[in-house]
């Protein structure tokens, strides 16, 4: 299995409504990402976990909260979001955080914040 | 200025041609990814490079580390290689993220 699953495709929300989306990957990888990418711009990373533990957070706001249950898991948590927020957000995963590590991407959820 | 540059920011093409995308970098990289995004969002990952030349099917990619630039070729391109390229660069100073260009959109017209 070499594939990188997001849930939900599509979530259409409003800035008071709470929501998570998931991602989960199967390849025994142990570095896991969200990247925010805005219409006709290349993708921004947000977090990343490392061994399931945060290791990197890109100055994200709090209303982006993100979660690594397990090896396989990763979610975000929105609440409170912005319409500025609306996006795809890309989950990816990679053997490990360091260099020259290929990253899987999901096929992302596209976000609509009303 | 940015620290990863892609040019051209447009590219059409007739089915067939010879298609190249160039890629120059600024900053002291462990790696360079070429990234294929279709329309609709999925990001598939074309080569990962870290010296001289890789090559899958019709693409092949490039690097000069000494010149600080990496050009993707595509051979023969066809209506389905129409998407968005992307050059990325790992940094280790910046804890080995990945640092995007803009990306080339490419049309092949059959």
């Amino acid at each position: 299995d070499t594939e990188v699953t997001q849930t939900p495709k599509h979530l259409v929300m409003g800035m008071t409504n709470k929501k998570s989306l998931k991602c989960e990957q199967h390849m025994g990888h142990r570095a896991m990402y969200w990247y925010k990418q805005k219409a006709k711009k290349p993708p921004e990373l947000m977090f990343v976990y490392s061994y399931e533990k945060l290791s990197i957070n890109e100055s994200v706001p709090s209303r982006f909260s993100p979660e690594c249950p397990n090896s396989s898991l990763l979610n975000l948590h929105l609440h409170a979001l912005q319409p500025e927020d609306s996006a795809l957000y890309l989950c990816a995963s990679s053997q490990v955080h360091n260099s020259y590590n290929e990253q899987f991407f999901g096929p992302g959820t596209r976000l609509t914040v009303l | 200025k940015n620290e990863v540059e892609q040019s051209p920011q447009n590219l059409t093409a007739q089915e067939g041609e010879f298609i190249t995308i160039n890629c120059s970098y600024s900053v002291g990289i462990s790696a360079l990814h070429w990234l294929q995004q279709h329309p609709g969002g999925g990001i598939v990952s074309l080569f990962m490079l870290s010296s001289g030349k890789k090559k899958h099917g019709r693409l092949i990619a490039t690097i000069n580390i000494q010149e600080k630039h990496s050009s993707l070729h595509i051979t023969a391109s066809h209506p389905r290689d129409s998407a968005v390229y992307i050059c990325a660069v790992e940094v280790s100073l910046y804890g080995n993220k990945l640092v995007f260009g803009a990306g080339t959109i490419l049309r092949v017209k059959s």
